[in-house]
């Protein structure tokens, strides 16, 4: 089945200790992307990656890190986490660029940080 | 960079009846304009996009529109269903410049009363 995977699913930390949220696509993709969903802003753009080793900045990218080793996996680090990093995050995928072909979502990590 | 403003944040509707939902952006390059459905506790899921060469499409109940001069576009549906019941957002982005940018709105909670 044709699909974009997200782990951990649910993750309460605490300040400062370093996290990683792994994605993975198994449909061959080569834009990779991942935002942050939070009440009454929506879906904003931490990062994004065209293709193997080549990623770049979305509109809050401050404090999360990113890398695209493998085609298909897209993890995002958060290196020394604070409250304000609170959110559910999406990872998405899509064959080409966006606007010429749909770009799918994973399920969502909800992370909570104390 | 881009700003996507979404109108309104809530909307109540009757079964039967139609709604709109409205955005403005804020780049005249932009020149694709995808909508997602995030039905509750579930992943964004796009339903309807247009491209900057077309003025309006529509796809049974749904339809969008979009104002190039004024910058601004809507998504129309008709005869609500209760199922529709789900948060929409719109989105811009330059397919020919940015690649994997997405700019998304705030989002627009709908309800539909049976």
């Amino acid at each position: 089945e044709a699909q974009v995977t997200q782990n951990p699913r649910y993750l309460i930390t605490v300040t400062g200790k370093k996290l990683t949220v792994t994605c993975s696509q198994n449909m061959n993709h080569e834009y990779m992307s991942w935002y942050r969903q939070d009440p009454g802003l929506g879906l904003r753009q931490i990062y994004y990656s065209m293709n193997v080793e080549v990623t770049d900045k979305g509109d809050v990218p401050e404090g999360y890190k990113v890398s695209r080793k493998e085609k298909r996996n897209f993890p995002l680090i958060l290196e020394s986490p604070s409250p304000n990093q609170t959110s559910l995050y999406f990872c998405a995928s899509s064959l080409s660029p966006v606007g010429y072909n749909e770009q799918f979502f994973g399920p969502g990590t909800r992370l909570t940080v104390l | 960079g881009e700003n996507v403003e979404q109108h309104p944040s809530t909307l109540s509707v009757q079964e039967g009846d139609s709604a709109v939902i409205k955005c403005t952006y804020s780049d005249s390059a932009s020149n694709y304009f995808p909508w997602y459905k995030q039905e509750l506790g579930k992943r964004p899921q796009l339903i309807i996009d247009i491209r900057s060469n077309v003025g309006e499409k529509k796809d049974q109940r749904i339809a969008v529109t979009l104002n190039k001069t004024a910058k601004h576009f809507s998504l129309h549906i008709t005869e609500t269903q209760p199922e529709d019941s789900a948060v929409y957002f719109c989105a811009a982005s330059n397919r020919g410049t940015s690649y994997g940018k997405l700019t998304f709105g705030q989002g627009t909670i709908l309800t539909v009363h049976p």
